[in-house]
């Protein structure tokens, strides 16, 4: 079966770097997405992965290791609006998103 | 503005009546998607459409039903049949069904609740 795993919650202070970890196991691979999702809104894109290495965008960045089925996100300098759920999504090799449980990212002042 | 938008925000129903969810891009994409998400889930896919007057069962489509007559619209109908509706339902559109970068938009969602 498709499965993809993250830590249901993390907890980290204000300013400080948290590293949200996914692993995966999908039939294919067509690349990794990062959503950040507020409490009751909608899922927001993050970042998209589909070679090997690390993606950064501001305080973001991604990283992938498709031999392994690993992804991580960063999140670097960390503000209070940063928490929120984190979703790690797979496109497996019909195309469609496999989507993780999701991060819930608590930080603290 | 292009988006999605999803209405009503908030739709309460008696147990035992079928509900329509609505849900309208501008944003010319092919592909529509619709998402349960329960509390402290993931989310799961009922119904998705790569093109008009075509659709596909997702992982839970049973008690659910979707028409996609129209590009723009994609609307969703919660039957008495579906066994616990109460979730929140998050429809989602991408430029194409059938690409690795296959990005999706997110409307704002509907938070149904049976009573």
């Amino acid at each position: 079966g498709q499965n993809i795993d993250q830590p249901t919650e993390m907890t980290a202070t204000e300013g400080a770097i948290v590293q949200i970890n996914c692993t995966y196991q999908t039939s294919g691979f067509n690349g990794l997405f990062w959503y950040q999702q507020h409490a009751g809104e909608a899922p927001t894109f993050l970042s998209y992965n589909v070679l090997d290495g690390l993606e950064e965008k501001g305080r973001f960045s991604s990283f992938l290791s498709r031999s392994k089925g690993y992804s991580y996100l960063l999140l670097k300098e960390l503000q209070m609006k940063d928490s929120a759920s984190y979703l790690c999504a797979v496109t497996d090799s019909n195309y469609q998103l496999i989507w993780g449980a999701g991060t819930k990212l608590i930080i603290k002042p | 503005d292009g988006g999605i938008t999803q209405s009503p925000k908030y739709l309460f129903r008696k147990e035992g009546q079928n509900v329509t969810l609505s849900c309208e891009q501008n944003l010319n994409h092919d592909a529509m998607y619709w998402y349960r998400q329960d509390p402290g889930q993931g989310l799961r896919l009922i119904y998705y459409s790569q093109i008009v007057n075509d659709f596909q069962k997702g992982d839970i489509a049973e008690g659910y039903s979707v028409s996609r007559e129209k590009k723009e619209s994609f609307p969703l109908t919660v039957t008495s049949a579906q066994k616990n509706p109460t979730a929140f339902y998050l429809c989602a559109s991408s430029i194409h069904g059938t690409s690795g970068y296959n990005e999706q938009f997110f409307g704002p969602g509907t938070r149904l609740t049976v009573l």
